[in-house]
């Protein structure tokens, strides 16, 4: 069973307005969680990421917010770029798992329409 | 350069034939993982290991190998190549604070 969900597989948004990208978990005991984009013929490049006791985390253009409550995490990108047209996948960690894995959900591809 | 490196970046190889792809990293992350990205599924690990002469496995395991005789190398195994293994392998250290990934190995089986 999924414990991280991206449920929407694929997202256009308009250059320059707001991208948001959301991602649900079934772990309560998650408190680490990230956010990963990976362009074409690239590895994953690591984006931005939140611990359980903070509920926003911003870095530039990206915000992350989490809601524990809901399970739930949503990645903004404001403005969107041309160069925001990649595949996010969100992540999410587990302090009770020793071996250091990272749980991904599927992904959500994001294309910026010009 | 200090990083992740995969070899080879593309690979054609035929069913039924043996298969190595290899991942190294210069940092002396103790935790190594092994990745398959297809299409719907994301990114489902394979195999990990935690430190030298420890490996276990992940989600996808079957049909795979791995040995970790050295820290810094975590070789990645097909035995006998079948066509679902078609797909593009990645490999990734732990950083601390999430994980550093290689650029990956577009692996088809024909």
């Amino acid at each position: 069973d999924q414990q991280v969900k991206q449920n929407s597989p694929s997202l256009s948004v308009q250059e320059g307005r707001i991208s948001i990208l959301n991602c649900d978990y079934t772990n309560s005991m998650f408190d680490y969680f990230l956010w990963y984009k990976k362009y074409p013929a690239e590895g994953p490049t690591f984006l931005i990421s939140i611990s359980s006791i903070k509920d926003k985390n911003e870095d530039g253009r990206f915000t992350v917010f989490l809601n524990k409550s809901a399970k739930h995490l949503s990645l903004h990108i404001v403005p969107s770029q041309p160069g925001d047209s990649a595949v996010y996948f969100c992540a999410a960690s587990d302090p009770l798992n020793r071996d250091d894995k990272i749980i991904f959900g599927k992904g959500t591809r994001l294309h910026i329409l010009p | 350069d200090a990083g992740i490196t995969q070899s080879p970046r593309y690979k054609i190889t035929e069913t039924g034939r043996q298969v190595t792809l290899m991942c190294h990293q210069t940092w002396s992350h103790s935790y190594m993982f092994w990745y398959r990205q297809d299409l719907g599924h994301g990114l489902r690990l394979i195999y990990y290991s935690a430190a030298a002469d420890i490996t276990d496995k992940g989600e996808v395991p079957d049909g795979y190998v791995v040995s970790r005789s050295k820290t810094e190398n975590f070789p990645l195994t097909l035995e006998s190549a079948t066509r679902s293994q078609t797909s593009v392998y990645f490999c990734a250290s732990n950083s601390g604070g999430g994980y550093t990934f290689g650029s990956g190995t577009r692996l088809t089986v024909v």
